[in-house]
This record gives structure tokens, sequence and C-alpha cells, in this order.
């Protein structure tokens, strides 16, 4: 069955630590990528896209997210967390199979230790 | 602001009543779809129409949810008979054209529905 996988439930870190949330998917063929955020309280934010071109995706608020494609990966990166960076992370997927809608992963709570 | 408005924000309801949520997507918009979120989960597809086309139906909408967009402007979700199993936050996102093409999908703040 095409899904998306987000393996890390739940992530703490302390401000100033990296981050990289794992993101794996599991349609063949042509796929567009995303990750959202969600502020607590807040509705859904996209954070960045991937639909062609450099598979190193730079987005809002210094986060940038790399695909390869051949591990069928959409890993999101920040090299230095902030404390407002707590929220509820999403990776989502589009494939050109199922082009009318986008396919969420579980999410990934993300806390940050001040 | 998204500009993709919900309404009600919140609704408590007794189980066996019906519920009804409104969307306003963004006006430019001729995609709107709904979801489903639950505690600790992703949103889940439900369905979404293009103009006032329902294109899609999810195999989660039972025969109980019935979705509607007149006009091709604003649409609603109805839920009859509620039980406490649709307990969750309905979110509607609009969208011009498909989100495979480019474009972004919007979402809106999300209508928590408690049944009791």
């Amino acid at each position: 069955a095409q899904s998306v996988s987000q393996h890390n439930h739940h992530v703490i870190l302390s401000e100033a630590a990296s981050l990289e949330l794992g993101c794996n998917y599991s349609y063949g063929g042509t796929v567009n990528l995303f990750w959202y955020v969600q502020y607590p309280g807040q509705h859904l934010q996209l954070l960045l896209k991937y639909f062609s071109g450099d598979p190193l995706v730079k987005g809002i608020k210094g986060f940038e997210a790399e695909f390869i494609k051949s591990k069928f990966s959409f890993n999101l990166r920040k090299p230095s967390v902030q404390w407002s960076d707590t929220a509820e992370y999403f990776c989502a997927v589009i494939s050109y199979s199922s082009a009318s809608k986008i396919i969420f992963g579980s999410g990934t709570r993300l806390s940050i230790r001040p | 602001d998204t500009g993709v408005s919900q309404d009600p924000r919140h609704k408590i309801t007794k189980r066996g009543q019906n519920v009804t949520f409104r969307c306003d997507p963004i006006s430019e918009h001729n995609r709107l779809y709904w979801y489903r979120q639950t505690l600790g989960q992703g949103p889940e597809f439900l369905t979404y129409f293009q103009n006032e086309a329902q294109l899609e139906k999810s195999r989660l909408l039972s025969d109980r949810f019935s979705a509607e967009r007149p006009k091709g402007s604003f649409s609603t979700l109805e839920i009859q008979r509620t039980e406490q199993g649709d307990s969750a936050m309905y979110l509607c996102a609009s969208s011009l054209d498909g989100g495979a093409v480019g474009n972004t999908i919007y979402f809106g703040e999300g209508s928590w529905l408690t049944v009791v």
C-alpha cells in the first residue's frame, strides 16, 4: 500500500542542537514532496516543497530537506533549532498517479528545551 | 492567516445528533479538500472537489458523511447520527488546480468535533 512513514514520533532537543527528521514514502514513479508544520493551536503551514530540479530544497525559518530518490526519502533538517520550533511536523506526498490528494505521514512532535 | 476559513471551530454534540461544518476556501481556488485528523496522527484524506464536482471519496467517508460544494465556492461536510469514533478535527484545504502541478495546498484551522 502507498504510505508515508515518519520514524520519529517524538524528538526532544536542546536549543542550538541540529535537527534531522526522517521521512520515507512507498510510492513509485514521480512524486511531489512536502513538509508541513503545525504549531500549537495553529493550522498546518507549508515549510517547503519539492517538485523537480535541485533535490536540496530550502524552506522558511532555516529549514531544508533533501530528496534522495534511490532511498525514497525526504528528510527535514535544520542546523540549529530554536525554542520557537516546538511543533508537530508532517511529511506529505502527492504521487502523479493519485494527483488528486496529498497523503500525510503520522507526524513527528518536536520539543525544544530552552 | 491562510485564507481558508472553517466554522465552527469547535463543536460538542451528543451521540446520534447530526453536525455540519462549513469551509470557505481561498476565493480563486477551484480545488477543495476535506481531511480528518485525530490526536497523534497525520491528516487523513476524506474527499475533494474540483469546482462543484466531487471527484474522489475515501473509504473513510461512510454513508453517514456527505459533502457538498453547490456553487463551487464554499463547502459543507455533514455527519449524520454521530458516533464517538467521529471525534476528530476536520480540516479543509484548497488549492488552485492540483498540488501535483506545483500549487500549494492551503489548510484552514480546522473544526474540532467532540461526540459525547
